[in-house]
């Protein structure tokens, strides 16, 4: 158990709805990550936060979003679902920004959109 | 840009037969590498990591890697496997930037271990 927990653990919706995935860091773990695994794409990074704020971009679509609340749990966004996003969501924490920390995985949201 | 190419998709094996798991990245900056596994239906594990100093890097479960920096490579090794090492590896570089550090994944390598 790495610590960190997300909610739900599958969700399956159809094509134009919206969903919001969540995630608890590990106790004490400011910087949040969010990562999209799909059979196609690999593993992706898609955004980050510390400690509430925006700190990184990756390959994030415009109709995904992301926040960090103060609480630090943190919430992702996915609108205007199609077929393709389907896939394998994952939050991960570490204590903060620098490198060399790890970064602790949660057990991932599957998404399947119908 | 940085990158990671894992050289093998899936890599069978038999029972306490010796494995290495291929790992190169491109970068032009000096990074961090990591090894993570993911077993089935669960999330990323941390095996081990480089971050500085010796090059031959141990980690959990009986795991080390080598970290080579003229051939840009960070190979995974384990003398003997067992069938509970069955499980997709990812190798992983650290990325630098003033907003923060995300990882870049490599496709990940399927490890199916027999009897």
């Amino acid at each position: 158990d790495s610590g960190v927990t997300q909610t739900p653990k599958h969700l399956i919706t159809a094509t134009g709805q919206r969903v919001t995935l969540r995630c608890s860091p590990r106790s004490g773990d400011l910087s949040v990550y969010w990562y999209q695994q799909s059979l196609d794409q690999g593993l992706q990074f898609l955004i980050q936060y510390y400690n509430g704020e925006e700190r990184a971009k990756g390959n994030i679509l415009e109709r995904f979003s992301a926040q960090q609340f103060p609480d630090l749990h943190s919430e992702l966004n996915l609108s205007s679902l199609e077929l393709g996003d389907s896939a394998l969501y994952f939050c991960a924490s570490s204590p903060g920004l620098a490198g060399e920390y790890e970064q602790y995985f949660g057990p991932g949201t599957r998404l399947t959109v119908t | 840009a940085q990158s990671v190419t894992q050289l093998d998709s899936q890599v069978p094996v038999f029972e306490e037969a010796p494995v290495e798991l291929r790992c190169n990245y491109s970068s032009s900056v000096s990074v961090y590498l990591f090894w993570y596994v993911q077993y089935p239906n669960q999330g990323l594990q941390l095996l081990l990591k480089y971050l500085s100093g010796s090059t031959l890097v141990k980690g959990i479960n009986g795991f080390e890697a080598e970290f080579n920096k003229s051939q840009t490579s960070f190979h995974l090794r384990k003398p003997s496997v067992h069938i509970s090492d069955t499980a997709e590896y990812f190798c992983a570089v650290r990325v630098f930037n003033q907003a923060g550090t995300a990882l870049i994944f490599g496709k990940g390598t399927t490890l199916s271990v027999s009897s």
